[in-house]
């Protein structure tokens, strides 16, 4: 069962356009979300989270939505640059019995291509 | 964010050998995991490397094939034992110390 899915496996955008990744997850008692970017040969590169106690989290052209209630989140990205074009990971987790460890789990990714 | 660096960044070896992969970070950290990419697919985590104590293994992964060792607050290390072509992935090392993990290079392993 995957608690954590990214529906769309790939999405192509116009430079300079808003990309809008997508996030579903189904156990209500997830309280932390992170997004990643991972290129080719390369390990995940962290990018920005948010808490279940906020709605929205912004940093610079990156800002996540969360939807408590449709168990939704998503990754906006403006302006698209090429440089974006990358595979972009959700992850969810909850504190461990209130214990400060977090164990995460991934979707399956969505490709992002921006197009110049 | 800690600096993760990964030994060795690749490797080819042949089915029923194993092969140790180390993990070093620049500074202390709380809490240390081994993940893994195989083709295709998400991230998984195999377990996480408790210092000083025997790891903790999620379900579909146990000590005989994946024994793992932390001795410090920056380092561990990942054996796959007995490798066969199934166990070619991508092996990644995670660090943290609160809710956001940072992940090294990886290890791209392929088992011939």
């Amino acid at each position: 069962d995957q608690q954590v899915k990214q529906n769309s496996p790939s999405l192509s955008v116009q430079e300079g356009r808003i990309s809008i990744l997508n996030c579903d997850y189904t156990n209500s008692m997830f309280d932390y979300f992170l997004w990643y970017k991972k290129y080719p040969a390369e390990g995940p590169t962290f990018l920005i989270s948010i808490s279940s106690i906020k709605d929205k989290n912004e940093d610079g052209r990156f800002t996540v939505f969360l939807n408590k209630s449709a168990k939704h989140l998503s990754l906006h990205i403006v302006p698209s640059q090429p440089g974006d074009s990358a595979v972009y990971f959700c992850a969810a987790s909850a504190n461990l019995y209130g214990s400060g460890t977090y164990k995460y789990i991934f979707g399956t990714g969505t490709r992002l291509k921006v197009l110049a | 964010s800690a600096v993760i660096s990964q030994k060795p960044s690749r490797d080819i070896c042949q089915r029923g050998t194993s092969l140790t992969i180390q993990c070093q970070v620049d500074s202390q950290v709380t809490m240390m995991f081994w993940y893994r990419q195989q083709p295709g697919q998400s991230l998984t985590l195999i377990a996480t490397a408790n210092q000083g104590s025997e790891a903790t293994y999620e379900s579909g992964f146990v000590i005989d094939k994946f024994p793992i060792s932390r001795p410090n607050l920056t380092f561990s290390t990942l054996t796959v034992s007995n490798m066969s072509p199934e166990d070619s992935s991508i092996y990644l090392c995670s660090v943290s110390n609160s809710y956001e993990q940072y992940f090294g290079p990886g290890t791209r392993l392929t088992v011939t």
